[in-house]
């Protein structure tokens, strides 16, 4: 089946700090690319979605000066999070949509985000 | 968006057969059903996706009745591994509009 890497798949950083995660379409091409966020024990929320080459597009209350996302390639999508504060922390997953097969899309590993 | 509810947790025993229903009412006529598979600090694992009626894999099978305002997940013959967190998602794709259920929590036991 078709594989999205994530990295890193877990990330320490301080307060005031930029992280940058990582995703990836192995084996495929994905014309688009979600992200979302996932608390401990809760379903997952989309944050925005990208579309190669074009700007995301946020969801409701997630800030897009806080959390970048670049969509440069079909096989690159990465999502920084800018001036990380520990209520920044949770686990991020990506998730891309097969340009060539319709209406699936598959996740990634996920990266889980600590800031100290 | 179509709006979403899943029962929150379910038990069973090895071997026996689950059936995990999605409600969605206000599904759209362009919504394709998709289940995923989530075990805990992973990222969801596709299992199987859906219009219409009946389909079946190697790993499970997908109910959908004429409506389409519901969808059932059936896993035979689960085993212990089976025991994560189920989500039903719904949407297009194409569109970006996508709704994840909140997760059915199933525990197999022995």
């Amino acid at each position: 089946g078709a594989v999205v890497s994530q990295h890193p798949s877990w990330v320490i950083c301080k307060s005031g700090t930029s992280v940058k995660i990582e995703c990836r379409s192995l084996d495929f091409q994905a014309t688009t690319m979600f992200w979302y966020r996932q608390f401990p024990k809760q379903s997952l929320m989309l944050m925005a979605t990208s579309n190669e080459g074009s700007k995301a597009t946020y969801e409701q209350g997630v800030e897009k000066d806080k959390f970048l996302i670049n969509h440069a390639s079909l096989t690159l999508s990465t999502l920084t999070v800018t001036s990380a504060h520990p209520e920044d922390s949770s686990f991020y997953i990506c998730s891309a949509k097969d340009r060539d097969s319709g209406n699936t899309i598959y996740f990634g590993e996920g990266s889980w985000l600590t800031v100290v | 968006l179509a709006k979403i509810t899943q029962p929150i947790s379910m038990d069973s025993y090895e071997g026996q057969e689950v059936n995990i229903t999605c409600s969605h009412n206000n599904i759209a006529t362009n919504d394709y059903i998709t289940w995923y598979q989530q075990f805990p600090s992973q990222g969801p694992r596709f299992i199987i996706q859906g219009y219409k009626t009946k389909v079946t894999n190697e790993v499970a099978s997908l109910f959908i009745p004429a409506d389409r305002k519901s969808s059932t997940l059936s896993l035979p013959r689960v085993s212990l591994s089976d025991t994560a967190v189920y989500y039903c998602l719904v949407g297009d794709a194409g569109r970006r509009a996508l709704t994840f259920g909140s997760g059915t929590r199933l525990q197999v036991q022995p």
